[in-house]
């Protein structure tokens, strides 16, 4: 079993829908949880963190840590084309960062 | 100010050669991270240097691959005797320090054992 479980999708949603990406885990050691996004052929580039149990905004994005359940989630409101990228979660252990599998997102317009 | 950057960009090899990999990381991160992305796979973990020295070396696979960094800045990931398995994006990271949960990412060298 992962350390970190991620569906792949992809998911396919049409402009302006609401997207919500999830992932699990199974280390209670986790300290940061973050979100990175990766478009085609480039490297993952942070997009959202948070540390403890909660919801933190930022524009149209909200991550949501459940440390009791090991579940985050990240809320795509108002989804544009643009956000048609891969979404990795990852969580740091020490002074590395153990990632999902990551779920492709494809927005239509 | 420059990113990450890492070359090649790409890599054609056949199975059995050597490769050397290079990644310089932004100018004063003192940490840098090596990790590969198969495909359908996530970021592995496979090194991280602080400085010149690699105080995590856990998630190399084989004793095939090794990697070094020389004046605190670029650093090389090397494979030797290349198996199709090792076809991946490889990625490199650094951060200011080892402490820091933001890594920055280059680009990736995409790697092709035939």
């Amino acid at each position: 079993q992962k350390e970190v479980e991620q569906d792949p999708g992809p998911l396919s949603v049409p402009e302006g829908a609401i997207v919500s990406l999830n992932c699990t885990y199974s280390n209670s050691a986790f300290q940061y949880f973050m979100w990175y996004r990766q478009y085609s052929r480039k490297g993952p580039e942070l997009l959202m963190y948070t540390y403890s149990s909660g919801n933190k905004e930022d524009g149209r994005f909200t991550a949501q840590v459940d440390k009791s359940s090991k579940y985050i989630s990240l809320f795509i409101r108002d989804s544009q084309p643009s956000d048609s990228a891969t979404y990795l979660c990852a969580m740091q252990y020490g002074n590395k960062l153990v990632f999902g599998a990551g779920t492709i997102l494809r927005v239509k317009s | 100010g420059a990113g990450v950057s890492q070359s090649p960009s790409n890599k054609v090899t056949e199975k059995g050669k050597d490769v050397e990999l290079r990644c310089d990381p932004i100018s004063g991160h003192t940490a840098l991270y090596w990790y590969r992305q198969s495909l359908g796979q996530g970021l592995e973990f496979l090194i991280y240097f602080q400085g010149n020295s690699a105080p995590d070396k856990s998630g190399l696979p084989s004793d095939r691959f090794s990697a070094e960094r020389t004046g605190g800045s670029v650093s090389t990931l090397t494979i030797q005797r290349t198996q199709q398995e090792d076809s991946a994006v490889y990625l490199c990271a650094s951060n200011l320090d080892g402490g820091s949960y933001e890594q920055y990412f280059g680009p990736g060298t995409r790697l092709t054992v035939t």
